[in-house]
């Protein structure tokens, strides 16, 4: 069974720019969460989407997006990159949706793309 | 609001050291989940264990063990006869309530193995 991939796996953009992260999640599976990673800040939840729904949301400006398409493969938007943003984003894929813990499904994590913001 | 402290930033041990990683959790939820992931330098965060609130009873699972105690909000990490493979990231993390899909995490522990 393939696991979660992330497409690209290291991208380079300059300041202003936008740039679209993709997120493919195991099969079968159709919550996709996303998070940063940065040194300063450590692992920081972006939001999570079920069934093409945002379902939860963390505490980033406007400038991040993402949506779900009906496959359930994911993609995250930031516009007008900052120096800030060049982090690992990671993104993870549940079977269910974390809604009930009596049947938690654990969350499988990709490889990341590595954002540099130059 | 959750929170997740790791205390110990780096820890660096020999091979066939056992080694304990500590977390302490905050939560306001009655329920919930804590886990522990390992992230080698590839970067991919790797799964490797699970408990809820419900259950203490703490196990062990080959090499892994860990201890659950609710009464001081920790949840520790011990893997025993460390190997050089062992070296990585550690993240303790936690999942309550109705937070769908987020998991909060500690700022991790970086384990150095030395042979």
């Amino acid at each position: 069974k393939a696991g979660v991939t992330q497409t690209p796996r290291y991208l380079i953009k300059t300041r202003g720019q936008q740039v679209t992260l993709s997120c493919s999640p195991i099969s079968g599976h159709r919550s996709v969460s996303w998070y940063q990673q940065t040194p300063g800040q450590g692992l920081q939840f972006l939001f999570e989407y079920f069934s093409e729904t945002q379902r939860n949301k963390g505490n980033f400006p406007g400038r991040f997006s993402g949506r779900q398409f009906s496959n359930s493969r994911s993609e995250m938007n930031v516009s007008t990159l900052e120096l800030g943003d060049s982090a690992l984003y990671l993104c993870a894929s549940s079977l269910a949706g974390l809604a009930d813990l009596n049947s938690y499904n654990e969350q499988f994590f990709g490889p990341g793309t590595r954002l540099t913001v130059l | 609001a959750q929170k997740v402290t790791q205390a110990q930033t780096e820890i660096s041990v020999v091979e066939k050291e056992d080694v304990t990683l500590d977390c302490v959790y905050e939560t306001r939820d009655t329920t919930y989940y804590l886990f522990w992931y390992k992230q080698p330098p590839s970067g991919e965060l790797v799964f490797l264990i699970r408990r809820n609130s419900f259950d203490e009873q703490n196990e062990i699972s080959g090499r892994y063990s860990w201890n659950f105690q609710k009464s001081t909000s920790s949840f520790n990490f011990t893997i025993t006869a460390s190997q050089v493979v062992d070296s990585a990231v550690y993240f303790c993390a936690l999942y309550g309530g109705t937070s769908y899909g987020k998991l909060t995490f500690g700022q991790g522990t970086i384990l150095t193995v030395h042979p």
